[in-house]
Order: C-alpha cells, then sequence, then structure tokens
C-alpha cells in the first residue's frame, strides 16, 4: 500500500541554522508529494510540492526534490528563522484523479533565537 | 477570496452526545475532503465529495459518523454517539478539479473535537 514516513521530531534548532527533515514514501506507481505546513493556531498550508521524478519544489527557502530511486522527499532550508516554527507534514496522492493525500505523522519544528 | 473555513473551532463534548461539524469549501470548488489527525498520529483520509456525491468514504472509521454535502456547497460531519477515541482535529479540505490528480487540496483551520 502507499505510505509516507517523516522523522519524529521534535527538531529544535536555532536561528540561522541548516534544516532537514527525512521523508520516504511507499507507493505503486508515480505520486506526486507534497509538504504541507500547521503554524500555531493555524489550518494545513500547502509549502512545495513535487510531481514527477527530479523535480524540485521550492517555496519561502525550502527546498524538496523528488527522488525516486531512493522513494525519498526531503524538506531542506538553510537558514531557518523562528516564524519557521511549526509542525510540518509530509504528503503523498498516489498517480489517480481526485485521490486523498497520504500522511506522514508531522515533524514539529521548534527554532529558537 | 474566501479560504477554507470550519466551524465550530473547539468543541468539548461527553460520551454519548452528539456533535455536527461544518465545513464551508472554497467557492466553486467541486472537491471536499475530510481528513482526522488523532493526537500524535498521522492525518488520515475520511472521505471525499464530488459536488454532492460520495466518491470515496473507505476511510470513515464506522457508522457513527454521517457526512452529507447539501447541494454540493458546504458540508456537516456529524458524530453520533461521540466516543472518547473520536477526539482529535478534523480537517476538512477542497480543490477544484477532479481531472487531474495534481490539483492542490487547501486546508480550513480545523475543528478540535474533544470527547469526555
Amino acid at each position: 500500500g502507499n505510505s509516507v514516513t517523516q522523522m519524529e521530531g521534535p527538531v529544535t534548532l536555532s536561528e540561522e541554522a541548516f534544516l532537514t527533515i527525512n521523508c520516504t514514501y511507499t507507493a505503486t506507481g508515480y505520486p506526486s508529494l507534497f509538504w504541507y505546513v500547521q503554524y500555531p493556531g493555524e489550518g494545513l498550508q500547502l509549502l512545495l510540492k513535487a510531481t514527477k521524478a527530479d523535480d524540485k519544489g521550492s517555496n519561502k527557502g525550502f527546498e524538496a526534490t523528488y527522488r525516486k530511486e531512493t522513494t525519498s522527499f526531503h524538506l531542506e532550508k538553510g537558514s531557518v528563522q523562528v516564524s519557521d516554527s511549526a509542525v510540518y507534514f509530509c504528503a503523498l496522492t498516489p498517480n489517480q484523479a481526485g485521490t486523498a493525500l497520504i500522511f506522514g505523522k508531522g515533524t514539529t519544528l521548534s527554532v529558537s533565537s | 477570496e474566501a479560504g477554507v473555513t470550519q466551524f465550530p473551532s473547539h468543541s468539548v463534548i461527553e460520551k454519548g452526545q452528539t456533535v455536527t461539524l461544518r465545513c464551508d469549501p472554497i467557492s466553486g470548488h467541486d472537491n471536499l475532503y475530510w481528513y482526522r489527525r488523532v493526537m500524535g498520529k498521522e492525518i488520515k483520509f475520511l472521505l471525499h465529495f464530488v459536488k454532492e456525491s460520495k466518491q470515496d468514504e473507505s476511510g470513515m472509521p464506522n457508522n457513527r459518523f454521517l457526512a452529507e454535502r447539501t447541494g454540493g456547497t458546504y458540508s456537516t460531519l456529524k458524530v453520533q454517539p461521540a466516543e472518547l477515541e473520536d477526539s482529535g482535529v478534523y480537517f476538512c479540505a477542497s480543490s477544484q478539479d477532479f481531472a487531474t490528480w495534481e490539483e492542490t487540496q487547501y486546508f480550513g483551520p480545523g475543528t478540535r473535537l474533544l470527547v469526555l
């Protein structure tokens, strides 16, 4: 079946540190891959996505590359800010129209100044 | 353009009571999804509407949960009777076009349900 595994948190960093949140997936076919973020007190927001192998999604300084050979979609940011503190969810949709998202458990990131 | 809205934002009820959650999708979005996150676990799919029709309800946990989408606009999710394990955050999401699996889903802020 389809599943997403992401690193357990919480992740605690100092401002300007480098961030990596690992995400691997299991899927049949060619899924689309997503990172969603939930800031405190808010709903889920799409952070970035990639729809085919070797695509790189990027937004707000965050990047993730769709690696089919390693079935991974790791999230990275070169220099985190306090405002990046949030819960990050890796997710996929299988290659079917109108299919629901399959999420990982979420990783809580806390950035201190 | 207004985003996905959900009501109420929080609900605290006793075991055995009934609760109804509401979701208003982005105007013009045919697809509407319900998801749930139980404490510390994954966000899990509950069901998917295309307009007023249930496209996929494979994630509904049991028959205490009833979802409707009258007229293909807003949706309600009723839990009756509520049990302790129903506690969690219920998210609603909508997307525009059924024709492509690349369509982005936009999420509401969620309803936090606590069953005592």
